[in-house]
């Protein structure tokens, strides 16, 4: 059972915009940044978005992240067949059990 | 350019005990936080430890505290993780990541290692 909620698959065709939802709670997501990860087939995470809504360099401006209470989302346009992937999101948690928390991670299928 | 690689997985019986590493390069590592993060067989990703960038502070799962120890020696560049008491579900992939920050509990994991195998089976 992960701290952050995402769907566990979501699909779309090339050329389409997806989404991808990540929920949390006051002491994740409404009081942190959120980070999202791609993970490749066979391959570490890579970082993809940080800070909520940040790209680091390299990385294509079809992705963007955006957050809005205790709630995150990743939007994929221009969908491409290598954007096939798993993605994560992950925030700090500020509670008292302090650590680092990660969403169950999203599949996406392009079509 | 900043590398990052870690080492040291393999297969042990429950209740023996592995130490991984985690070598940085391309950044002055005391600046930097790190964190150790696993993944299961087929499953997310899981937060294990993380330590600040002086080794001053170090931060634990629930899951393995008192049974494994991060640390660090700012002199080579290298990062551990202690694994004592090992049990089944500890077995996963551990991947070594630095944080962009010198605080564990702030900024992301912008740069990971290509991840060392454990195994605990009998």
């Amino acid at each position: 059972q992960s701290v952050l909620t995402q769907p566990p698959s979501v699909s779309g065709t090339p050329g389409q915009r997806v989404t991808i939802s990540c929920s949390g709670s006051d002491s994740t997501i409404g009081r942190n940044p959120v980070n999202w990860y791609q993970q490749l087939p066979g391959t570490a995470p890579r970082l993809l978005i940080y800070g909520s809504n940040q790209r680091p360099s390299g990385v294509p401006e079809r992705f963007s992240g955006s957050k809005s209470g205790t709630s995150a989302s990743l939007a994929i346009s221009a969908l491409q067949s290598e954007d096939e992937s798993v993605y994560f999101c992950s925030s700090w948690d500020d509670s008292p059990n302090a650590r680092w928390v990660f969403g169950g991670g999203t599949k996406l299928t392009v079509l | 350019e900043v590398q990052v690689l870690d080492s040291g997985g393999g297969l042990v019986q429950p209740g023996e005990s592995l130490r991984l590493s985690c070598t940085v390069s391309g950044v002055t590592f005391s600046h930097y936080a790190m964190v150790w993060v696993r993944q299961a067989p087929g499953k997310g990703l899981e937060w294990v430890s993380g330590i600040n960038g002086s080794g001053g502070s170090k931060y634990y799962a629930a899951s393995v505290k008192g049974r494994f120890t991060i640390s660090r020696q700012n002199s080579m560049n290298i990062m551990h993780l202690q694994m004592n008491d090992l049990r089944a579900d500890d077995s996963a992939i551990y991947y070594c990541a630095k944080v962009s920050d010198f605080y564990y509990g702030s900024g992301r994991f912008d740069y990971w290692g290509q991840g060392a195998l454990v195994t605990v089976s009998s």
